[in-house]
């Protein structure tokens, strides 16, 4: 089944505990996404990754990094989480975002994070 | 001014009601625009593509209007199972190839029996 896959579900966590979300896709898509999503402040856009070894900031990024070793995985990381990255996380993928191409994006089911 | 605006809502109608939802986009070289659904505490799931000419799946059709930049949504005939929250999501060109994807903050639809 073609999926975008998130873990953990949710996660509890202290100030400053370094954590990884991980993200995979088993769509050979290009293109992988990470936003978060807080009440009245709708989806927003951590990072996002091209293609392989090709990762950019997006409108949030501060407190976060990613990698994209390989093209399935795109893990987000915390370094030293703190409460105002209390949220919920999204993973997404699509085949492409190059403007030519009618690309949803899939979304992996997200990931709950609380730091106290 | 936000690059994709949409009203919040919430909309509150009765079951079988006809109910619309527009979304307006700042950038007039937008290319690519979509509908998605989200229910609560879940991930967004596509709805449909919007295509120049207009296009509709069952119950629901999508329009999109280039010379005033907004995208529509409506909902025919709605059923309880219609109630979540659409997101308008509009695809921008950006640096070179690339191109950046926009969310519209989401309105909340809540269909009563």
């Amino acid at each position: 089944e073609a999926q975008v896959t998130q873990n953990p579900r949710y996660l509890i966590t202290v100030t400053g505990k370094k954590l990884t979300v991980t993200c995979s896709q088993n769509m050979n898509h290009e293109y992988m996404s990470w936003y978060r999503q807080d009440p009245g402040l709708g989806l927003r856009q951590i990072y996002y990754s091209m293609n392989v070894e090709v990762t950019d900031k997006g409108d949030v990024p501060e407190g976060y990094k990613v990698s994209r070793k390989e093209k399935r995985n795109f893990p987000l990381i915390l370094e030293s989480p703190s409460p105002n990255q209390t949220s919920l996380y999204f993973c997404a993928s699509s085949p492409t975002v190059r403007t030519t191409y009618n690309s949803p994006l899939h979304f992996g089911n997200g990931t709950r994070l609380t730091v106290t | 001014r936000k690059e994709v605006e949409q009203d919040p809502g919430p909309f509150n109608v009765p079951e079988g009601a006809t109910v619309a939802f527009n979304c307006t986009y700042s950038n007039s070289a937008s290319q690519s625009f979509f509908w998605y659904r989200q229910d609560c505490r879940k991930e967004p799931k596509l709805l449909m593509s919007v295509y120049s000419s207009g296009n509709e799946d069952g119950r629901f059709t999508a329009q999109l209007n280039r010379a005033s930049q907004y995208i529509s949504l409506l909902i025919r005939d709605s059923k309880l199972s219609d109630s979540a929250t659409y997101l308008c999501v509009v695809n921008t060109p950006g640096y070179s190839s690339a191109s950046k994807i926009i969310f519209g903050s989401g309105t909340r639809l809540s269909i009563r029996p």
